[in-house]
């Protein structure tokens, strides 16, 4: 069955400091994307990746920085933590390249991250 | 600018009522595709449906079926007899170069 893993479930971190939430897939797709979900606000866009060592801001980059070393692992890193990232993370990958995305997303189970 | 509207933020139904979904779009492209996922209590969004702008045939899929009307731009998703395991929200979005997704409307299904 194909998927696309987050590394944690439920995460506790303390202000200031430095988050890694993992994301892998096993289907072999270029785009690779981080979300945040929050009640009323849908869901945002932080980076997203077409390719290896390729990445693009999202609408909500700041605070945040990703890193895509092997195709199917997009990391997301929080370079200091803070309250107001408290947040449900989602990860997505899906096929498509730069030409787009047709064929929709297949969604990580999310990281639900508390910073206290 | 590539905008998704769900304009419904809660809505609840007794078990077995009819309910729908509503979904409007804004692109200026020709060619896109519009999806439906669900999102169940567990947090994974789940794939429901995708549509091409060329195909404006309404879709039915057992108890879920599809309205898509390009003259108003709208996408809505209609449930028809209504369980509690529907109970979820759900997401309309929009493809270009990335997904636009809408806000999302919370489901609840009272048994």
């Amino acid at each position: 069955d194909v998927k696309v893993t987050q590394s944690s479930r439920y995460l506790v971190k303390r202000t200031g400091e430095k988050v890694f939430l993992e994301c892998v897939q096993d289907m072999d797709h270029e785009n690779m994307f981080w979300y945040r979900q929050d009640p009323g606000l849908g869901l945002r866009l932080i980076y997203f990746s077409y390719d290896v060592k390729m990445k693009e801001k999202g609408d909500i980059p700041e605070g945040y920085s990703v890193s895509r070393e092997k195709k199917e692992r997009f990391s997301l890193i929080l370079e200091s933590a803070s309250t107001n990232q408290t947040s449900m993370y989602l990860c997505a990958s899906s096929t498509g390249g730069e030409t787009g995305i047709i064929y929709g997303y297949t969604f990580g189970s999310g990281t639900r991250l508390t910073v206290v | 600018a590539q905008k998704v509207t769900q304009a419904q933020t809660e809505i609840s139904v007794v078990e077995k009522e009819d309910v729908t979904l509503d979904c409007v779009y804004e692109t200026r492209d020709t060619t896109y595709y519009l999806f439906w996922y669900k999102q169940p209590p567990s947090g994974e969004l789940v794939f429901l449906i995708r549509r091409n702008s060329f195909d404006e045939q309404n879709e039915i899929s057992g108890r879920y079926s599809w309205n898509f009307q390009k003259s108003t731009s709208s996408f809505n998703f209609t449930i028809t007899a209504s369980q509690v395991v529907d109970s979820a929200v759900y997401f309309c979005a929009l493809t270009g170069n990335q997904f636009y997704f809408g806000t999302g409307t919370s489901l609840t299904v009272i048994p």
